[in-house]
């Protein structure tokens, strides 16, 4: 079966740097993207990777290996806007979208 | 430009009911979704839509229906509301093709059926 898997919850504090890990066991591979979800709102495009290697985008950064089948999304100088779902969707060799659950990201002070 | 518009926000129905939820873009984009998301859960797809006139079962179509008679509108129609319908139901839409794109999601229809 096709399965991505992303920690349910990580703690980190304001000013920090945090790593939000997503691995995927998909048929196919097309695409991995990350988006935000602040509580009781919509889903926000942060970033796409389809090869290897590292993307940067201001404060955040996203990576893959798709021979390991892993991602991850940086988060520098952590903010309390950033307290937030951050869920991983990689697009199969059928191009259906497979969501992760989600990691939900509590920044303290 | 409003993006992708969702109503109702919020809805309380009976088991049995019907309704139809509404969503519309304006951003001229040929492909609509409709999702579901369950709590700790990731989003399922419903339905899908690559144009007018043409729309597609997702992972969990079951209970719903779809039509899309225009590239703004895709309403979704629950026919007979059961409590594991119980979701928040999100519409987005995108410009290209085949899920390499980014979707532009609306700002859900939060359902509870009792």
């Amino acid at each position: 079966g096709q399965n991505i898997d992303q920690p349910t919850e990580m703690t980190a504090t304001e000013g920090a740097i945090v790593q939000i890990n997503c691995t995927y066991q998909t048929s196919g591979f097309n695409g991995l993207f990350w988006y935000q979800q602040h509580a009781g709102e919509a889903p926000t495009f942060l970033s796409y990777n389809v090869l290897d290697g590292l993307e940067e985008k201001g404060r955040f950064s996203s990576f893959l290996s798709r021979s390991k089948g892993y991602s991850y999304l940086l988060l520098k100088e952590l903010q309390m806007k950033d307290s937030a779902s951050y869920l991983c969707a990689v697009t199969d060799s059928n191009y259906q979208l497979i969501w992760g659950a989600g990691t939900k990201l509590i920044i303290k002070p | 430009n409003a993006g992708v518009t969702q109503t109702p926000k919020f809805r309380i129905l009976k088991i049995g009911q019907s309704m139809t939820l509404q969503c519309t873009q304006d951003m001229n984009h040929n492909y609509m979704y409709w999702y579901r998301q369950d709590p700790g859960m990731g989003l399922k797809l419903i339905y899908y839509s690559v144009g007018a006139g043409i729309t597609d079962k997702g992972e969990v179509p079951n209970g719903y229906n779809v039509s899309r008679s225009t590239t703004e509108d895709f309403p979704l129609r629950l026919e007979l509301a059961a409590p594991s319908q119980t979701s928040v139901y999100f519409c987005a839409s995108s410009y290209s093709v085949a899920n390499t794109d980014t979707q532009y999601f609306g700002p859900g229809t939060r359902l509870t059926v009792l």
